[in-house]
């Protein structure tokens, strides 16, 4: 069965820090997303990426940065994490192979607090 | 910018009931995906809608996707309180460097009450 891990469940960090969020799949998928649902905004890019080192910005990428050092892994980084980051972040992958129509799998989401 | 507008955004209904959300998008695309969130829950995705004229069920929900108008549609039959939930639909870019990302509508958040 398809699964999409994100490290953890619900995290709190102060102002200032630098943040990491993980996100592991274990379907062999080429892309990897990241996003943050807002109540009221529903979903929104934060970054994506096709391949292995590579990424590209999505819709609100200002304050984040990624890292794809590995197929299965794709990482989120505040750089210097502010109150108006606090947010639930989902990760999500999908396939480029063949039956490229298959829909994005998402993982459980990290309710991201900031003090 | 490939836009998606899902409406109604809030939807309360009674059991027994039928409704319609509706999901608009900006421009050509013939993938449509609809998922559905519970409460502090992730999205599962529900259909996947691959060209003009498909329509696909499953249960109560049954979704259908007009390329042309470009317009789907999530049609709930006899709502039970069950299918209380959020609703988004998302649409695949066509072509460039966006190929592969979702445009996701902001959601309907659909309550079912007795």
């Amino acid at each position: 069965d398809v699964k999409v891990t994100q490290s953890s469940r619900y995290l709190v960090k102060r102002t200032g820090e630098k943040v990491f969020l993980e996100c592991v799949q274990d379907m062999d998928h080429e892309n990897m997303f990241w996003y943050r649902q807002d109540p009221g905004l529903g979903l929104r890019l934060i970054y994506f990426s096709y391949d292995v080192k590579m990424k590209e910005k999505g819709d609100i990428p200002e304050g984040y940065s990624v890292s794809r050092e590995k197929k299965e892994r794709f990482s989120l980084i505040l750089e210097s994490a502010s109150t108006n980051q606090t947010s639930m972040y989902l990760c999500a992958s999908s396939s480029r192979k063949g039956l490229s129509n298959q829909p994005q799998h998402f993982g459980d989401g990290t309710r991201l607090s900031i003090l | 910018e490939l836009k998606v507008e899902q409406n109604p955004l809030f939807l309360s209904m009674q059991e027994g009931k039928n409704y319609t959300i509706y999901c608009n998008y900006s421009t050509t695309s013939d993938r449509l995906y609809w998922y559905r969130q519970d409460p502090g829950k992730s999205l599962e995705s529900l259909f996947v809608l691959l060209s003009n004229g498909a329509v696909k069920q499953e249960g109560r929900l049954m979704a259908s996707l007009d390329t042309k108008a470009r317009l789907s549609t999530l049609h709930i039959t006899a709502a039970v309180h069950d299918l209380s939930a959020t609703y988004f639909c998302a649409v695949k870019a066509d072509r460039g460097s966006t190929l592969g990302r979702l445009y996701f509508g902001r959601g309907t958040q659909l309550t079912v009450w007795p």
